[in-house]
């Protein structure tokens, strides 16, 4: 399987302002993902990260709230925009190393938004 | 659309009883995985098992199996002779799209085992 680290591992930020989350993998994968699981909640996939193009993002998600990058196979981003407590959530990035392969997650990023 | 249920919110057992934890699911989809994943207190997800729709054997892995049935779209997960260290929540999940990468998870159960 693939070793994933995610930065940071948790963040405290004030409302109103931008939050990037890194993804980085051992080894090319095939596809990637973001989650997010918010206080006490299961979790939702917030979008596709593909790589050289544009994310695609699942219904109530939208690219200027959650603007992702995938620049090579092994590397990806999340930004959370315009931060509200509400945005407080683990955000959790999960990798295929193939097409038909299991999905592994990452450690998660915990933030917290005040 | 896809669902995933896990009607068990909760679940406490005394260490070595066995339990089993509950999952149905919903698809229109002919193939689809199904996954369960535990998330131990330090938040991390850790990778159980993942089975196919075309795949109904049922699978033991020391002290976990799980029953998959078709006919009633449940995943059932069973833990024998339960351990502290069993202390989770546990999310069933299912894939869909194309790819089968993206998932849809149950609300997950709260599994407390006691010494």
């Amino acid at each position: 399987s693939a070793v994933i680290s995610q930065k940071p591992s948790r963040d405290i930020c004030q409302r109103g302002t931008s939050l990037t989350i890194q993804c980085q993998v051992d080894s090319q994968v095939t596809m990637m993902f973001w989650y997010r699981q918010q206080p006490g909640q299961s979790l939702t996939l917030i979008a596709t990260a593909n790589q050289g193009s544009e994310a695609t993002y699942e219904s109530g998600f939208v690219i200027d709230k959650f603007p992702i990058s995938r620049p090579n196979l092994t590397f990806s981003t999340l930004t959370v925009s315009n931060m509200s407590p509400e945005d407080s959530s683990i955000y959790l990035c999960s990798v295929m190393t193939g097409l038909t392969d299991t999905q592994y997650f990452g450690p998660g990023t915990r933030l917290t938004v005040l | 659309a896809q669902k995933v249920t896990q009607a068990q919110t909760e679940i406490s057992v005394v260490e070595k009883e066995d339990v089993t934890l509950d999952c149905v699911y919903e698809t229109r989809d002919t193939t689809y995985y199904l996954f369960w994943y535990k998330q131990p207190p330090s938040g991390e997800l850790v990778f159980l098992i993942r089975r196919n729709s075309f795949d109904e054997q049922n699978e033991i892995s020391g002290r976990y199996s799980w029953n998959f049935q078709k006919s009633t779209s449940s995943f059932n997960f069973t833990i024998t002779a339960s351990q502290v260290v069993d202390s989770a929540v546990y999310f069933c999940a299912l894939s869909y799209g194309t790819s089968y990468g993206k998932l849809t998870f149950g609300q997950g159960t709260i599994l407390t085992v006691h010494p």
